[in-house]
């Protein structure tokens, strides 16, 4: 079974600073798909940047991108030039690659960006 | 275009009382998926339709059952409530090779 573990409940960053949060992951799958969501106060799910387990390259959104370290099964995200807007919960979650849509996620790290 | 939208936004049950939750997923898409999340806990998958089937389920009794209709919209039925059963129900709809979830704001129901 899979299984995905954030250790850092809570992380604070100053606007315009760059914070990384931490997700590992454990899975026997070779094909994944491995994301991270935001979940403001709206309690709505928005992707925020998404990692095919196939491609080398890290992802890039604009301000956020990831070191995804497959050896290791580690799936950081970094934001850079953090904004007030940013303060939210972040999840990480995995996704096998084949036959399902079904979502595992982390226990979430709540972001708090102070001005 | 309209995203995922799910009604209520809040209900509130006593115990042993049913709840049907709805969900209408973005346009075009035709899988729907059902999530679960605790106060303080990342969403737990439920189950998910596709073609009005139940194609996958997670580890959920019984209790909770669905149904996606011909123009894919879905329904969550919760039987016989549980005070554990208040959480955020959040709809989650996708399509295409990479299946990409999108997510509707949640049901917040309160079981009392």
């Amino acid at each position: 079974a899979q299984t995905v573990t954030q250790s850092q409940p809570e992380m604070s960053v100053q606007e315009a600073e760059t914070v990384t949060l931490s997700c590992t992951y454990d899975t026997s799958e070779s094909n994944y798909y491995l994301f991270w969501y935001k979940q403001p106060p709206s309690r709505q799910m928005i992707l925020v940047i998404r990692q095919e387990a196939y491609k080398q390259q890290n992802a890039t959104e604009n301000r956020f991108s990831v070191n995804f370290q497959k050896a290791a099964k580690s799936f950081s995200l970094k934001i850079s030039d953090s904004q007030l807007g940013d303060t939210a919960m972040y999840f990480c979650a995995f996704r096998r690659s084949y036959n399902t849509d079904k979502l595992i996620f982390g226990t979430g790290t709540r972001l708090q960006v102070f001005p | 275009d309209a995203g995922v939208t799910q009604s209520p936004t809040h209900l509130i049950k006593t115990r042993g009382q049913q709840v049907t939750l709805r969900c209408s997923p973005k346009s075009g898409h035709d899988t729907v998926s059902w999530y679960q999340q605790a106060l303080g806990q990342g969403p737990q998958f439920i189950f998910q339709y596709y073609e009005e089937e139940e194609r996958q389920r997670g580890n959920f009794p019984d209790r909770f059952s669905g149904h996606q209709f011909p123009n894919y919209s879905s329904e969550l039925n919760v039987n016989a409530l549980l005070l554990g059963d208040s959480a955020l129900y959040l709809c989650a709809s996708s399509l295409g090779r990479v299946r990409e979830a999108f997510f509707g704001q949640g049901t917040r129901l309160t079981v009392v």
